[in-house]
């Protein structure tokens, strides 16, 4: 398995809490994301980071907020959560290249976060 | 135009059989497409990945179908087993840089293969 470490592994809080949840990784990737799992959406992508203190919004980025101040940790805050927060969080990390027979964008996956909002 | 539509959502096979997993899209710059598998309590692995320049790929009992002209790949596992059963979820990218590099997955499809 890809040396990636998702904390905590599960979390209840309630509505309004701040919330963050961290992953980290002992590969040295430059790429790091962040998805929410949900019952008929699949995998949908929150934010992610192609280097330390680079980050960008993806699908469904609201209400949500990153920080990475170093290559092996990316941080995922709820500011404020919902319920509608509830989900399975997964972190995931990448290297993107053409060479070799090394494919494009192959992404590792933490084993998640479940998280729930009363 | 960014979406990746997956069918169907569940699938029940015998053991022995044939499972068959199709996705489409609509963005034509898209030329990275892998196949993620996913057991309950895990993360998603990858588990095969095909670029357009074939339009077909094998690995063991898994194959890509590509059909550049339809817009449509497809994943068959051929003699279906128990341990197959697990959440499978197409994916698609433009390139590997910038935000295009990005995966945008499909909804997914719960594979039961029944002993």
């Amino acid at each position: 398995d890809a040396g990636i470490t998702q904390s905590p592994r599960h979390k209840v809080t309630e509505t309004g809490t701040p919330v963050t949840l961290r992953c980290h990784q002992t590969e040295n990737h430059r790429y790091m994301y962040w998805y929410r799992q949900d019952p008929g959406h699949g995998l949908r992508l929150i934010h992610y980071s192609y280097g330390v203190k680079d980050t960008d919004k993806g699908e469904v980025s609201d209400g949500y907020s990153v920080s990475r101040s170093k290559t092996e940790d990316f941080l995922l805050t709820l500011e404020s959560a919902t319920s509608s927060q509830t989900s399975v969080y997964f972190c995931a990390i990448s290297e993107r290249g053409t060479s070799g027979r090394r494919a494009y964008n192959e992404q590792f996956f933490g084993p998640g976060t479940r998280l729930t909002v009363l | 135009q960014q979406q990746v539509k997956q069918s169907p959502q569940s699938l029940i096979v015998q053991k022995g059989g044939i499972s068959i997993i199709n996705c489409a899209y609509e963005n034509t710059a898209f030329d990275y497409f892998p196949w993620y598998q996913q057991f309950p309590g895990k993360g998603p692995a990858l588990l095969i990945a095909i670029r357009p320049d074939v339009s077909e790929k094998k690995e063991g009992r898994f194959t890509i179908s590509f059909n550049k002209s339809a817009k449509q790949f497809s994943l068959h596992i051929m003699d279906s087993q128990p341990g197959d059963s697990a959440t499978y979820f197409c994916a698609a990218s433009v390139g590997y840089g910038g935000s295009q590099g990005n995966l945008i997955f499909g909804k997914g499809t719960k594979l039961s293969v029944k002993p």
